[in-house]
């Protein structure tokens, strides 16, 4: 079965740190596997795509790393900010009948505390 | 990054009315489009895709007669909820893709629907 895996659920940290969220998927066959952040009443906002080849890929503060073998990946946050608090949504992308599917984990809901 | 809107915001309609949400695609040509609801802090659960001209695929459990669909042209879809009750209250979400994109998804803010 094709599935999403995200932990924490939720995470607490003071601003200035930094903290990874886990993902782990169970999707076959593969095409990217994307994050997002969601801020609260509003729609997810991309912040990076991997394909299957990428092991790492960075969006300013955020930092993506993919483990194809092992199908983990993790978003690192560098010296989190207030405007960071959000949900941040896993995503993995896979190909059936010629069209390309999403699969949705659950989100961490991250609250940066000052 | 490409840019969706989706029209209202929010909107507060009585039990047993109909309810337009729009979604556009303002600078690209969304050959599909894709409606999500999503619960208080849940994920976004897809309701049904459209192709541009034809008719949406619902998921299993999503009452077509119920949440109309209609992508009649490039850069708007629709999603009308008909006869709404209180329980149809969420946030909808739309999203869209592009032309030659097979992967790029963009997604729009999203309509918060109350039923009173």
């Amino acid at each position: 079965k094709n599935q999403v895996e995200q932990s924490p659920q939720s995470l607490i940290i003071l601003e200035g740190k930094n903290c990874t969220l886990q993902c782990n998927y169970t999707v076959s066959p593969f095409s990217n596997l994307r994050w997002y952040k969601q801020d609260t009443g509003r729609g997810p906002v991309s912040l990076t795509i991997m394909t299957f080849s990428e092991n790492t890929k960075s969006n300013g503060r955020y930092t993506a790393t993919l483990d194809a073998d092992t199908k983990q990946s993790s978003l690192h946050i560098t010296a989190s900010q207030l405007s960071d608090s959000a949900s941040y949504i896993c995503v993995v992308s896979f190909l059936m009948d010629s069209s390309y599917k999403l699969i949705f984990g659950s989100g961490t809901r991250l609250l940066v505390r000052p | 990054g490409a840019v969706v809107s989706q029209h209202p915001s929010r909107v507060i309609c009585k039990s047993g009315t109909s309810v337009k949400i729009e979604c556009r695609s303002l600078d690209f040509q969304a050959t599909t489009m894709f409606w999500y609801r999503q619960f208080p802090k849940k994920s976004l659960m897809l309701m049904a895709t459209s192709n541009e001209g034809s008719k949406a695929t619902y998921e299993q459990g999503v009452e077509k007669d119920k949440f109309l669909i209609n992508h009649a042209s490039l850069t708007l879809s629709t999603l009308t909820v008909t006869s709404a009750h209180p329980e149809d209250s969420s946030f909808y979400i739309c999203s869209a893709r592009g032309r030659g994109s097979s992967y790029e998804q963009y997604f729009g803010p999203g309509t918060r629907l109350t039923v009173t």
